[in-house]
Order: C-alpha cells, then structure tokens, then sequence
C-alpha cells in the first residue's frame, strides 16, 4: 500500500500556480519524498525529490514542512501541458527502489 | 545521456497465447531494472526487479516471467496470457542504491 494520500483530482487556471498537496505522516527519518507525473499513456515522468529541505529544479518546486508529515508540489506557471496524473512517492534511497510504491495519485487538469 | 526504449509499443494478443516484451537501456552499465503494470486508472504495481544478469526478484506471484539475458536487457513473458494480463506494461531503470527511477514509453497489451 502507498504510504501517501493524495486528493483524487484538481483543477488550475492557466498561467497560475498549481499546489498539489500530499500527507505522509509515516514517513520515516531516511525517507525520500519523489514526484512524478504521467500523462495519458505515458510512461511516468521524474520530477524532483527531497528529505528535509525544499527543492527547486526547472520543473517544480518542492515544499516539505518540518516534521515532514506533508509537502507540496508547485509548479509555479501551470500550462496546458501540464495536465497529468501527478504522484507523491515516499521511499528509501538506500534500496534497490523496490519500495517505489505508486498511489492512485492526483489527476491535475489545467483549464484555459 | 541514457535512454529507456520499449517494444512494442501496443499489443493485442488472444488468451493462451505467449507473450514477450522488451526493454533496453543505453547510456548506462549495470542498471537496476523494474517491470511495472498499470491497470486502467490505478497506480502502478511492480512486477519484478533485477539488479544484475540473471538475477530476478518477484514481487507477485502471478503467470508472468522475467529474464535479463544481457547487462542493459530486460524480457517480461507469460507461456500463456490471462485476460487479466492487460494492462499498460512500464519498464524502468535507476543506478545502485539511488531511489529516483527513471521510465519507458510503455507497451499497452490487450488481451482478447
């Protein structure tokens, strides 16, 4: 079983910033937080990752709070392309990635 | 930079019959690889994992195979396909003990 729960779906305008929430109030001190995304009939797409502090790459912006119970995925100008199944993955990095539990996760659409 | 490649890309196939997918990796040695299924609209389920040549390890038990012949190759076959064997097939690979995985295209089998 996922170790996250995540909102069925969520709608963004747009050009605005989308926030996908995730709760993994589990997690343990050596886990990982990853996102990934897929959009219909792909394969799923890495997007970033983190274990304490937030994270920034090209793509999204990751926000872990403190206890590490929760974080929030935000992809700060939404487009049209960015419509997809978005997925919060808690797991070891120490593994042989057998613990890459995916969810049902988040169906984000962008709305014009 | 390393590259995931899958075939076929769809399949239709009758019950009873065989099965065989492929998957590559370049741009890489000694990959950690991963079969995956996803069920219309779940998450993913993990089939089977392979941290080297010959070695295979089974997540759930079921009518499916793996083999990895060569170091960057890995094969997913059945003797027989069920009807609950459809379903979008994900290949993926990632590097010694690091947790981010990285994805193929997938194949989409149906069977019939």
């Amino acid at each position: 079983d996922a170790k996250t729960t995540q909102p069925t779906s969520m709608d963004c305008a747009e050009g605005r910033a989308a926030n996908l929430p995730c709760n993994h109030s589990t997690i343990s001190g050596n886990e990982y937080v990853y996102w990934y995304r897929q959009i219909h009939s792909q394969g799923p797409q890495y997007i970033i990752h983190g274990l304490k502090n937030n994270e920034t790459n090209e793509m999204a912006s990751l926000i872990i709070t403190e206890d590490r119970k929760s974080s929030t995925l935000i992809l700060p100008h939404a487009t049209l392309r960015d419509t997809a199944v978005y997925y919060c993955i808690v797991s070891l990095a120490d593994n042989y990635g057998q613990n890459f539990v995916f969810g049902p996760g988040t169906r984000l659409s962008v709305l014009p | 930079s390393q590259t995931i490649h899958q075939w076929p890309a769809t399949l239709v196939q009758p019950v009873g019959s065989p099965l065989s997918l492929e998957c590559t990796v370049e741009g890489t040695s000694n990959p950690n690889l991963y079969w995956y299924r996803q069920a219309a609209g779940r998450g993913l389920q993990l089939l089977f994992y392979s941290v080297g040549i010959g070695q295979i390890s089974s997540e759930v038990p079921q009518n499916l195979s793996a083999s990895r012949p060569q170091d960057r190759q890995f094969i997913l076959s059945s003797k027989k396909l069920l009807l609950s064997d459809s379903g979008f097939y994900l290949c993926a690979w990632n590097r010694g003990l690091a947790g981010t995985q990285y994805f193929g295209p997938g194949t989409r089998l149906t069977v019939l």
